[in-house]
């Protein structure tokens, strides 16, 4: 099977813009999760959507949003972006049915000027 | 919430040694506590993981231990090899229908040659 896929894997923004990335999960997974990686906090769970719905969500202010088509498909979007939003977005999905093990996609590396 | 601290943030060792690394959790709710492997520009790799219901996992060289009561939890590996230089983390929370990690802030291990 093919891993998770992101798209895009870099992307360069100014302040105040707002970004849309992409997440495929692996073929059969339902739950797809995303988080925020930086060299400062590490890795910060954003939220996770299961079957369209969003079943979960960390500390993260309303700019960030997301959602989850009917294939599985995810993304997440940023609106009026701030310096402090560089950072390694990483999504994961696992197959759900009482299985936890996640796996990563290789992440989109976003830099904000 | 969830409060995950892992240590020591920087490990090395000589190959061959033994590495532990060790975290503690708050929530005494969560219930799946797995542990990641990322390599430099690499995403983060699943390596074991433990449920609240098992005390101890053993896989190959890698193994886990957890301690409910005292809420805290260790990877352990042995006969290190340069190979297993990178940058681990540990997770705690919730897993199935609720499922959230809070991630500890990482530890680089070192295996020095």
């Amino acid at each position: 099977k093919a891993g998770v896929t992101q798209t895009p894997r870099y992307l360069i923004k100014t302040r105040g813009q707002q970004v849309t990335l992409s997440c495929s999960p692996i073929s059969g997974h339902r739950s797809v999760s995303w988080y925020q990686q930086t060299p400062g906090q590490g890795l910060q769970f954003l939220f996770e959507y299961f079957s369209e719905t969003q079943r979960n969500k960390g500390n993260f202010p309303g700019r960030f949003s997301g959602r989850q088509f009917s294939n599985s498909r995810s993304e997440m979007n940023v609106s009026t972006l701030e310096l402090g939003d560089s950072a390694l977005y990483l999504c994961a999905s696992r197959p759900t049915g009482g299985i936890d093990e996640q796996y990563f996609g290789p992440g989109t590396r976003l830099t904000v000027t | 919430g969830e409060n995950v601290e892992q240590h020591p943030s920087t490990l090395s060792v000589q190959e061959g040694d033994s590495a532990v690394i060790k975290c503690t959790y708050s929530d005494s709710a969560s219930n799946y506590f797995p542990w990641y492997k990322q390599e430099l520009g690499k995403r983060p790799q699943l390596i074991i993981d433990i449920r609240s219901n098992v005390g101890e996992k053993k896989d190959q060289r890698i193994a886990v231990t957890l301690n409910k009561t005292a809420k805290h939890f260790s990877l352990h590996i042995t006969e290190t090899q340069p190979e297993d230089s990178a940058v681990y983390f540990c997770a705690g929370g919730r897993g199935g229908s609720n499922y959230k990690l809070t991630f500890g802030k990482g530890t680089l291990l070192t295996v020095n040659p």
